[in-house]
């Protein structure tokens, strides 16, 4: 099956800056790639994804690109702010399953 | 539209006892799912629903967990009997038909806790 390694386990960045999460998948069939961010005691919430024919997609301060042929994928947070702060997932998909990291939890410095 | 409900949001029982855990997904959504998140882990699959049918339940535990969704809709997802490690969330997502969107939405989960 599918296996999802995500990098680093933590994060701190001043407010301001910028963060890099990174994710590597091991099956090739998968096609959707979606980063999640989910706060304490809440659920995960979807805020950005990518398909496997799209290399990169940007939405206001967050972007995702992806790399097929080394299978790892990332996602980019600029202009960092308080708000931020959360566990970030990663997960890959392949016949509609997903496959999460173990998450990274991102904390933004004021 | 509604958003998928799950009840109750907090459980706590006994090592041994048995619980259910209750879904309603979006209007809609054909297909189910039921994962297991682990404080500190990401959410892990348990079972895939296609209406009323099972998709995959590969990794749920069949010697202590079940789950059914007998008209296509709602769905249950029982332990009997839990262990210590079953401690976690227990998250139910939804998508409106396969060929349309790999979007999941998420409901808020049930916090169990086995002591």
């Amino acid at each position: 099956g599918e296996n999802v390694e995500q990098h680093p386990s933590t994060l701190s960045v001043q407010e301001g800056d910028s963060a890099v999460i990174k994710c590597t998948y091991s099956d090739s069939a998968s096609n959707y790639f979606p980063w999640y961010k989910q706060e304490l005691g809440k659920r995960p919430q979807l805020i950005i994804d990518i398909r496997s024919n799209v290399g990169e997609k940007k939405d206001q301060r967050i972007a995702v690109t992806l790399n097929k042929t080394a299978k790892h994928f990332s996602l980019h947070i600029t202009e960092t702010q308080p708000e931020d702060s959360a566990v970030y997932f990663c997960a890959a998909s392949g016949s509609y399953q997903l496959t999460f990291g173990k998450g990274t939890k991102l904390s933004v410095i004021p | 539209e509604a958003g998928v409900a799950q009840s109750p949001r907090y459980k706590i029982i006994e090592k041994r006892q048995s619980v259910a855990f209750w879904c309603n997904p979006i209007s809609g959504h054909a297909t189910l799912y039921w994962y297991q998140q682990i404080l500190g882990q990401g959410p892990k699959l348990l079972i895939q629903f296609q209406n009323n049918g099972v998709v995959d339940d590969s990794q749920l535990p069949k010697d202590r967990f079940s789950a059914e969704r007998l008209k296509g809709v709602d769905s249950t997802l029982k332990i009997q009997p839990a262990k210590l490690e079953d401690s976690a969330v227990y998250l139910c997502a939804s998508i409106p038909d396969r060929g349309l969107t790999y979007e999941q939405y998420f409901g808020p989960g049930t916090r169990l806790t086995v002591t």
